[in-house]
């Protein structure tokens, strides 16, 4: 069965400074990556993606991911928070089920902004 | 942009009700999914339609659980009796279906259950 884990239950950065939020997964075969943001009290906003092909993938809000078969990672960045930014984020992994794809998440980072 | 509908957004219900959430998917997405997801934890999956079909039902709990997509468009979960335990976010999802190496689950804004 397919797992997460986010070792970070809780970070804080200052706006304007660089983020990296921590993600390693187990699955048994090739992997389908996702990254989710939630605001408080709402649902779950897809931040990015990985398939296949490039092992760097961009995403919106200016996020980026990097996939590492070797690590069993797919840790997301971003190069300068906002403090918009502050939120819950989620890193899950799906499985193949034939014609969608089980979601397994992790239990989440909740980033908090310092201005 | 197309999203994902649910109602009501909050719900508040005595433990021994009966509650009813409500999700309408995005128009054409195949595949609608329900989660539950508890303070401080990640979404889990309830149940997963394939159209009118139920595809994964394993972590649903039958005894007070159900969920219906009767015309494989909108769907409904039901809890009763609710308990204290059930409170917390219900999250519905849905995606095309079209294939498992494409596929991304788009999410509504949830309902939030406090069970008194």
């Amino acid at each position: 069965a397919q797992s997460v884990t986010q070792p970070d239950i809780h970070i804080t950065v200052s706006e304007g400074a660089s983020l990296e939020l921590r993600c390693n997964y187990s699955y048994g075969a090739t992997p389908y990556l996702f990254w989710y943001v939630q605001s408080p009290g709402q649902g779950l906003q897809l931040l990015l993606k990985y398939f296949s092909g490039d092992t760097l993938v961009q995403g919106i809000k200016g996020f980026e991911a990097e996939f590492k078969r070797s690590q069993s990672s797919f840790n997301l960045r971003k190069p300068s928070v906002h403090w918009s930014d502050a939120a819950e984020y989620f890193c899950a992994v799906g499985a193949n089920t034939g014609t969608a794809s089980k979601l397994t998440f992790g239990t989440g980072t909740r980033l908090q902004v310092t201005l | 942009e197309a999203e994902v509908a649910q109602s009501p957004r909050y719900k508040i219900t005595e433990k021994s009700q009966a509650v009813a959430f409500w999700c309408d998917p995005i128009s054409g997405h195949a595949t609608l999914y329900w989660y539950r997801q508890i303070l401080g934890q990640g979404p889990e999956l309830l149940v997963q339609f394939q159209d009118e079909s139920v595809v994964d039902d394993s972590q649903l709990p039958k005894d007070r659980f159900s969920a219906e997509r009767l015309k494989g468009v909108d769907s409904t979960l039901k809890i009763q009796p609710a308990e204290l335990g059930d409170s917390a976010m219900y999250l519905c999802a849905s995606s095309t279906g079209a294939g498992a190496r494409t596929d991304t689950q788009y999410f509504g804004p949830g309902t939030r259950l406090t069970v008194l």
